[in-house]
């Protein structure tokens, strides 16, 4: 299985949702990664797990909030987002942090 | 911190010409890698290189590392129609985990 899964593939949330992204994968990757991709922008890091602890937060504003239940999922959590958070949310993983990263399919999220 | 910096920024070209993308650095980078992102996808991982004047091929595209490790190209042959896409390297960041993406090129091929 060489697949990054990320539910859901779209989200529509208003500003005093509560909400939560979904990222799994069983290649066995020990670093896992959140990013955020604006259109037409590179990908922007915002989060990096390691062996399943927070190893890089990028001055990422506390309405995200990342968890990393176990070494396949990783989550983000959304609160009291702002309309500019809307954007393309990118898992991706990797063996460690010098080898390839795989990504996720995304999840487009809108916030109103 | 570290850039990445990618240029052109768009590029578009006749079905069967060729196409460059090139990344500079500023520093000297351990290793650098390529994705491709299709329009409406995700970042697809192409290929890394890590040692100086690292020369790989992969069919009609040729991707080169400099000998200073400060410089990367990727270069297609021919393109096709399949090749469109936005083109993306990466190099490592200050903080081991952290990657920093160039801007990209977006290429359009024409039929």
């Amino acid at each position: 299985d060489t697949e990054v899964t990320q539910t859901p593939k779209h989200l529509v949330m208003g500003m005093t949702n509560k909400k939560s992204l979904k990222c799994e994968q069983h290649m066995g990757h020990r670093a896992m990664y959140w990013y955020k991709q604006k259109a037409k922008k590179p990908p922007e890091l915002m989060f990096v797990y390691s062996y399943e602890k927070l190893s890089i937060n990028e001055s990422v504003p506390s309405r995200f909030s990342p968890e990393c239940p176990n070494s396949s999922l990783l989550n983000l959590h959304l609160h009291a987002l702002q309309p500019e958070d809307s954007a393309l949310y990118l898992c991706a993983s990797s063996r460690d942090y010098s080898n390839e990263q795989f990504f996720g399919p995304g999840t487009r999220l809108t916030v109103l | 911190g570290q850039q990445v910096m990618q240029i052109p920024q768009y590029q578009h070209v006749q079905e069967g010409e060729d196409f460059t993308t090139y990344c500079n650095s500023s520093t000297t980078l351990s290793n650098i890698q390529w994705y491709k992102q299709r329009p409406g996808g995700h970042p697809v991982f192409l290929i890394q290189l890590v040692k100086s004047g690292e020369v790989k091929k992969q069919k009609r595209l040729t991707f080169q590392f400099g000998e200073a490790k400060k410089n990367s190209s990727l270069h297609i042959t021919a393109t096709q129609t399949t090749d469109v896409g936005t083109y993306f390297c990466a190099g490592p960041g200050t903080n081991a985990g952290k990657s920093t993406f160039g801007d990209g090129t977006t290429l359009t091929v024409k039929p």
